[in-house]
């Protein structure tokens, strides 16, 4: 399984664009980049998925450069509903289970 | 679909009693996932089964745990006896397809409290 390396914390404040990079050096060419957001007290939500370039829906943005080996979670204007833990993780058709890393604690402060 | 469904969302047990986690798929998944998450280890899947049948229990800790799903709708975590280490919040998710681009759905947890 590709290892992920993200941000452990990271604040903002309403209204601003958020952007949370996640290192993946080894992932697989089958390999997909998917996010996921947990609120507290709540299971993790599938947010985006990627294979390369560009990636958007109505939660937000992804960027995926064209060697793959990072990706950008964007979240366009937050708010504090937006405060989660956001999980980076890496797997494709050969993958059978998601192995979860710490994830990146988002804080957004009025 | 209502989701994954989760029951009890709140368990407080004494240490040694056995304690039984249920879960209830999305319909029409072939693939249910037991995870558990404290603060210390963050989110640990336990074991996964496809068509009702355990494939990996490697994350099991110990033989105080077990899993069964005795049909497509319906599956349990049961641990026995239960320790004061157990307490954690214990997550079900499911999956459409055989593998991890097809996306999980998780339900909403049960917070076991051992004391």
């Amino acid at each position: 399984l590709a290892k992920t390396t993200q941000p452990i914390s990271m604040d903002s404040y309403e209204g601003q664009e958020v952007n949370i990079t996640c290192s993946h050096n080894n992932i697989a060419t089958n390999d997909y980049i998917t996010w996921y957001q947990q609120f507290p007290s709540q299971g993790p939500r599938f947010i985006i998925q990627g294979y390369k370039t560009k990636v958007t829906n109505e939660v937000a943005s992804l960027f995926i450069p064209a060697d793959r080996k990072s990706s950008t979670l964007s979240l366009p204007r937050v708010s504090l509903s937006d405060t989660a833990v956001y999980y980076c993780l890496v797997g494709g058709y050969n993958t059978d289970k998601l192995i979860f890393g710490t994830g990146t604690r988002l804080q957004v402060f009025p | 679909d209502a989701g994954v469904i989760q029951s009890p969302r709140h368990e407080v047990t004494e240490m040694g009693q056995e304690v039984t986690l249920r879960c209830k798929p999305i319909s029409g998944h072939d693939y249910l996932f037991w995870y558990r998450q404290t603060m210390m280890r963050g989110l640990e899947l336990l074991i996964y089964f496809n068509n009702n049948v355990p494939i990996d229990d490697s994350g099991m800790p110990e033989d105080r745990f077990s899993a069964k799903m005795p049909n497509a709708s319906f599956s349990t975590l049961k641990i026995q006896p239960s320790e004061p280490r157990d307490s954690a919040v214990y997550f079900c998710a499911s999956r459409a397809g055989p593998y991890v681009d097809y996306g999980y759905t998780f339900g909403s947890g049960t917070r076991l409290t051992v004391v």
